[in-house]
């Protein structure tokens, strides 16, 4: 079975310049959660979207952050203008159930986009 | 609010070894816990759920894990350590009713041939 793809698997960018990073989620998944690692803050979740609206969005740190989820299969995460500190491991995991009774599903995490701006 | 705490952000032992990474976790309702393992370069993976029903639970590549209510505990053991696991472990919490989960900040576990 195919996992969760991210794309790029890296990108190294200018300050200033549009990232878009891509999520495919497992078919049939219902939930898909973008996060981000770094050394110093752990994994952080940015946002969080239940059969393509998005549930939870607190996490986002700024409004140059944005995402999407056109289709059940696909998902963005754009940062516009992009900085430095934005340098870190993206994350995309999915996973099955609504939430309520379903919510002993794990996630399935994709193998992440290093995102690295100079 | 969920949290989860991983008190070591370490762990060494011996090759062949028994293991323990503690985890302990506060939610005001059920919980439902998670254990993840994160190799170099890679997503994290799941290794093992505790949702209801017996307080051990067995999990991927000869994991377990016991909760413990009262404690409010839910630490990841293996009988016997191999060099292969060493790797990131992530425990996590989710409240029954909400979809949101709570990642700790990991605990790096070091098998020491």
């Amino acid at each position: 079975d195919a996992g969760v793809i991210q794309s790029p698997r890296h990108e190294v960018t200018e300050m200033g310049q549009e990232v878009t990073l891509r999520c495919k989620p497992i078919s049939g998944h219902n939930s898909l959660f973008w996060y981000r690692q770094t050394m110093m803050r752990g994994l952080e979740l940015l946002i969080y979207f239940n059969n393509n609206v998005p549930i939870d969005d607190s996490g986002m740190p700024e409004d140059r952050f944005s995402a999407k989820m056109p289709n059940a299969s696909f998902s963005t995460l754009k940062i516009q203008p992009s900085e430095p500190r934005d340098s870190a491991v993206y994350f995309c995991a999915s996973s099955s159930g609504t939430g309520g009774t379903d919510s002993n599903q794990p996630q399935h995490f994709g193998d992440g986009t290093r995102l690295s701006i100079l | 609010a969920q949290s989860v705490a991983q008190p070591e952000d370490q762990v060494n032992v011996a090759e062949g070894n028994p293991l323990t990474v503690k985890c302990t976790y506060s939610v005001s309702g059920n919980p439902y816990l998670f254990w993840y393992v994160q190799y170099p370069n890679r997503g994290l993976q799941f290794l093992l759920k505790y949702i209801t029903g017996d307080n051990l639970v067995k999990g991927s590549y000869g994991f377990e894990a016991e909760f413990n209510k009262s404690q409010t505990s839910f630490h990841l053991k293996k009988p016997s350590a191999l060099v292969s696991d060493s790797a990131l472990y992530f425990c996590a919490v989710r409240e029954g009713g909400y979809q949101k989960v709570t990642f700790g900040t990991g605990t790096k576990l070091q098998v020491i041939p």
